[in-house]
């Protein structure tokens, strides 16, 4: 089955600085990679997705990059805010059909954000 | 947006009882739901697939006559903890999509505590 790889398990960064958090997957079938943003006790909240057809994608301060080759996808968040604080997670999944089966998520990274 | 309601929120229960947990898609037919286990500061872990009208796909190492999974409209799928034991204490949440979609909605989650 697909396995997923996320690091760093903690990243702190200071406000207005860039984080990126790196994933790795291992099935090559898989074609769609969300990002998840998570706050204590709440529901995960997608925030960007790409598939496997395009290598990039942005979304005003938030991006992703897809390198199929090597089998990785990154978030990179420019200009981080205090609300940025959360945890993060990559995911992928081999859509069918246009649906997804399962995905199979990262272990996630918490952000902290210093003011 | 969809929208995706999970209750109860929080639960508590006595050793051997068991529980049930609702998960909801309020404006859109959710053809396949998904249930995952999070344990506290951990990744999402897939319990089961539902589809609507057939029976669920358990992830190896997942109890099904533990954990009863029922999808039996297009809005409504139930995971019930039978007989729960203090090792079931977890953080519960749902996820769900509609036919061709290949994004998924997430409930709120359910923590449930067994005393």
């Amino acid at each position: 089955g697909e396995n997923v790889e996320q690091h760093p398990s903690t990243l702190s960064v200071q406000e207005g600085d860039s984080a990126v958090i790196k994933c790795t997957y291992s099935d090559s079938a898989s074609n769609y990679f969300p990002w998840y943003k998570q706050e204590l006790g709440k529901r995960p909240q997608l925030i960007i997705d790409i598939r496997s057809n395009v290598g990039e994608k942005k979304d005003q301060r938030i991006a992703v990059t897809l390198n199929k080759t090597a089998k990785h996808f990154s978030l990179h968040i420019t200009e981080t805010q205090p609300e940025d604080s959360a945890v993060y997670f990559c995911a992928a999944s081999r859509g069918s059909g246009g649906g997804a089966d399962g995905l199979t998520f990262g272990k996630g990274t918490h952000l902290i954000i210093q003011p | 947006g969809a929208v995706v309601s999970q209750h109860p929120s929080r639960v508590i229960c006595k050793s051997g009882t068991s529980v049930k947990i609702e998960c909801r898609s309020l404006d859109f037919q959710a053809t396949t739901m998904f249930w995952y286990r999070q344990f506290p500061k951990k990744s999402l872990m897939l319990m089961a697939t539902s589809n609507e009208g057939s029976k669920a796909t358990y992830e190896q190492g997942v109890e099904k006559d533990k954990f009863l999974i029922n999808h039996a409209s297009l809005t409504l799928s139930t995971l019930t903890v039978t007989s729960a034991h203090p090792e079931d204490s977890s953080f519960y949440i749902c996820s769900a999509r509609g036919l061709g979609a290949n994004v998924l909605t997430f409930g709120a989650g359910s923590r449930l505590t067994v005393l």
